[in-house]
Order: C-alpha cells, then sequence, then structure tokens
C-alpha cells in the first residue's frame, strides 16, 4: 500500500504566489490533517477534516485553505505565499480509534523568498 | 489548550548507553503516542499506551504511561547509531479521532558510533 502520498517533495515560492499541496492517502481513512513543522516548533495542525465535504481549522489555519470533496484527497491552498509560511508541511490520516495512530506522509518542504 | 513538554530537546550520546525521554503535561490524555521521525520523512508511530502505569516493551525501547496520564516516558537501553531520529510525543483526550492529537516539540537523539 502506499499510503499517504504528498506531492511536490519541495517547491520554492515567490511572495504572493498561491499552490496547492496534494495529499492522497488510499487506507480508506475518514479523518485527515494538515500539519506544518517548523524547526524546535513541533507539529502545528493547520486544519483537519472528519470525512469527505467536512473540514475544520486547527491551531494556525490563517493563510490556508481546504477542501474535502473525497475520502481519498485533501488539499491544502496557500494563498498569496509570505514568509511566515516557509516551512514542511505534512499531510496525515488516521482511522476513527486515536490508538491506531497517526499515517504520515514523506512531506512538502516549502521556501517562499 | 492541553500542551506536552519533551526534556530532553537534544541528546547526544554514544553507542551502548541508555537513555530516557520524558513527555510531560498538567492534562489528563486518555491515550499516549510516540512517533520517530527520520530526515526527511514524516513520522512514524511506535507505540500507543491508554492505561494509567502501562508499559510497553518494543526490542531495546520501553514505554510508560505515568500512574495518572499525564506523563510518559521513553527509555532506550543500549543505544544504537540506527536509533537517531527525532522523538516525539502525542495526546489524544478522547478515543476518537475527532479530539485530534497533541504534539510535543520532540527530542533530537543522535546516537554516535
Amino acid at each position: 500500500n502506499a499510503g499517504v502520498t504528498q506531492t511536490p517533495k519541495f517547491r520554492i515560492l515567490k511572495i504572493g504566489q498561491s499552490m496547492t499541496l496534494q495529499c492522497a492517502q488510499d487506507m480508506n481513512h475518514n479523518y485527515m490533517y494538515w500539519y506544518r513543522q517548523d524547526p524546535g516548533m513541533g507539529l502545528k495542525l493547520i486544519y483537519y477534516s472528519v470525512g469527505a465535504g467536512i473540514t475544520d481549522k486547527g491551531e494556525v489555519p490563517n493563510g490556508y485553505n481546504v477542501s474535502r470533496s473525497t475520502t481519498e484527497d485533501f488539499p491544502l491552498r496557500l494563498e498569496l505565499a509570505a514568509p511566515s509560511q516557509t516551512s514542511v508541511y505534512f499531510c496525515a490520516s488516521s482511522h476513527y480509534r486515536v490508538g491506531y495512530g497517526y499515517t504520515f506522509g514523506s512531506g512538502t518542504r516549502l521556501t517562499v523568498v | 489548550t492541553q500542551l506536552l513538554e519533551q526534556s530532553p530537546q537534544f541528546l547526544s550520546i554514544q553507542e551502548g548507553e541508555n537513555l530516557t525521554v520524558y513527555c510531560n503535561s498538567s492534562s489528563v490524555f486518555s491515550s499516549l503516542q510516540w512517533y520517530r521521525q527520520e530526515p526527511g520523512e514524516g513520522p512514524v508511530l511506535l507505540v500507543t499506551v491508554v492505561t494509567g502505569g502501562e508499559v510497553k516493551k518494543l526490542k531495546r525501547l520501553t514505554f510508560q504511561f505515568g500512574d495518572a496520564r499525564k506523563d510518559s516516558s521513553l527509555h532506550i537501553t543500549a543505544a544504537q547509531p540506527g536509533d537517531t531520529g527525532l522523538y516525539l510525543c502525542a495526546g489524544g483526550a478522547q478515543e476518537t479521532s475527532g479530539s485530534r492529537l497533541t504534539f510535543g516539540e520532540g527530542t533530537q537523539l543522535t546516537v554516535n558510533p
């Protein structure tokens, strides 16, 4: 199984540009998440979804948008990129029970210049 | 907001030494998970503990959940270079994923040959 697939792996954006980070999972998980990871800051939740058509904000949603039209896909949209959005972005999915843990993608390293 | 504090933040030891990483909170968690993250990859689940006082072993790694379910520790015996990585603890307030996980900031472990 592929698990959670994220694309692209690396991207450089200019200030003010927009882009979409793609995330797809093949485990039929209802729950999906987007995190950003900054050095020494751990993982911060941006948005999450409990099923197709349902999304909600996490700790740091400003400057981002998400959609969940299918169970498999959960893209993250950055509008008007800013240097503060330079980070590594991880998508994850999970079973409804926390004990099964999260399955993470391999991340997208984004630099905004 | 539930917070998880990990200590130490950085740890550099020689191969064969033992070490303990701590994860503490003032909040009670329904479950506590430990992940390991290697450079360029997403975190990978090591273990989940759900019962106060529970101890789980994974080869040379021993995980313990505090009696009050507010803290956890990870002990590695006879560390090897392959144990190098970022160790993250994560707490779940409820049994279902709708509550989301709270992540600690991580402990960066380096095991030198």
